[in-house]
């Protein structure tokens, strides 16, 4: 069964540092998304992504952050100086169009210490 | 603001029991109401998808139910498995922004022996 992945499942990194977490959607969806989770607390939207620009993004995703499709099959999210309250586990989502079913990957935890 | 409220926030179950959980939304205008399932550490999987239209709707031993005008939501759990220990989160999506869901806080559910 298609799935989206995530790369990479944990990541420890030290607060200023640049990081990039990787998604590879399902192959034949078109609409991206990503979420976070901070521990203990409910799923929090960042930023929806089609046709090679961000459609829509919340209030949490600020100059910090950036998307890109580098390719055909990954679809990034990079962080450029994290911050301790960045710690929290990253969602990937997608579907093949607007209304349909959200495929969620099986996330990346950002520890920043 | 749209906002997704559930309850109970945890529960404890013995294995063969059933079990309901809550769900109310205040998003406008609505779309659909999907049931997740969150084992811990892992990302949401859809249980269900219901539309304004629809009253109820069954996936093995979930059953959700839909009640468009006092905006509330259950899922079902009959007879519980093991496995059924999870979060449960309810996601409303608003024909507004379709592409930015509004997540519940969760249900912690444990089925225990």
């Amino acid at each position: 069964e298609p799935e989206v992945t995530q790369t990479p499942s944990h990541q420890v990194t030290q607060m200023g540092q640049e990081v990039i977490l990787r998604c590879v959607p399902i192959s034949n969806h078109l609409y991206f998304y990503w979420y976070r989770q901070i521990l203990g607390q409910k799923v929090e939207f960042l930023v929806s992504f089609y046709n090679n620009e961000i459609s829509e993004k919340s209030e949490i995703f600020d100059d910090q952050f950036s998307v890109e499709r580098p390719d055909g099959s990954n679809f990034t999210l990079k962080i450029r100086s994290t911050k301790l309250e960045d710690s929290a586990m990253y969602f990937c989502a997608s579907r093949i169009d607007p209304t349909g079913e959200l495929f969620f990957g099986e996330g990346s935890r950002l520890t920043v210490l | 603001k749209n906002q997704v409220e559930q309850s109970p926030q945890s529960l404890i179950i013995l294995e063969g029991k059933n079990c309901t959980l809550q769900c109310n939304y205040t998003v406008s205008p609505f779309s659909n109401l999907r049931w997740y399932k969150q084992d811990t550490g892992r990302g949401p999987v859809s249980l269900t998808i219901m539309t304004f239209s629809e009253n109820t709707k069954s996936n093995g031993r979930y059953t959700a139910t839909l009640d468009a005008d006092t905006k509330q939501s259950s899922l079902h759990i009959t007879a519980s498995q093991l496995s059924d220990s999870a979060s449960y989160i309810c996601v409303v999506t608003d024909t507004g922004t379709a592409s930015k869901l509004t997540f519940g806080t969760g249900t912690r559910l444990q089925v225990t022996l």
